[in-house]
């Protein structure tokens, strides 16, 4: 079954300690992106990366780190995690670009006491 | 700069017409539509392209005015299936795999 799989579902911690969240594809996607979504404020895109070995920021950047070494997988990185960062978190993917569908993944719900 | 949507929410009876509309201030490249029940993940139903290209779900219809910077997403007689929210994405000229989103629109179908 062709889809994206984030791991953890749910996850509380605590200010400064990092962590990762994992996001891998299984159709042989190019493109993979994580987006951050807050009440009210729809989704926002944190980074996404074109390839493998090519990432760029999206609109909102600050605290994050990604890498993308494997095409399957894109991990996002909190190398020290602020309540800010409490939110709904998504990983998507499509084939090329943005000019095909994006499936995306079931989400992460990130607490940061 | 997110893409603006109107209206933020709006109710229907089963069997009732809808409008969802986004624009932009930028020139688009392309314009996207998700639908997002609650506690889930966003669903692909269109991609509409600069020069006229469409792709998506056949019982899906929007428009996309590329002079206006303007989409619109038309939902016809309205199932309860159709609740959620809807969220429109757009692509700039420039940057191909920049994809914005805005805030959504929450459409509720009642019996």
């Amino acid at each position: 079954e062709a889809q994206v799989t984030q791991n953890p579902r749910y996850l509380i911690t605590v200010t400064g300690k990092k962590l990762t969240v994992t996001c891998s594809q299984n159709m042989n996607h190019e493109y993979m992106s994580w987006y951050r979504q807050d009440p009210g404020l729809g989704l926002r895109q944190i980074y996404y990366s074109m390839n493998v070995e090519v990432t760029d920021k999206g609109d909102v950047p600050e605290g994050y780190k990604v890498s993308r070494k494997e095409k399957r997988n894109f991990p996002l990185i909190l190398e020290s995690p602020s309540p800010n960062q409490t939110s709904l978190y998504f990983c998507a993917s499509s084939l090329e670009g943005m000019n095909t569908e994006a499936f995306f993944g079931q989400g992460t719900r990130l607490t940061v006491v | 700069q997110q893409p603006v949507q109107s209206p933020q929410a709006v109710i229907l009876r089963e069997g009732e017409d809808a409008v969802i509309n986004c624009s932009s201030s930028k020139a688009l490249y392309s314009v996207h539509w998700y639908r997002q029940k609650h506690g889930e993940a966003p669903v692909f139903l269109m991609i509409l392209l600069k020069g006229g290209e469409q792709k998506g779900h056949e019982k899906i219809s929007a428009s996309f005015n590329e002079k206006k910077q303007q989409s619109s997403l038309y939902l016809t007689a309205s199932q309860l299936s159709y609740s959620g929210t809807y969220f429109c994405g757009t692509v700039s000229g420039g940057s191909n795999y920049k994809l914005t989103f805005g805030k959504g629109t929450l459409l509720t179908v009642n019996p």
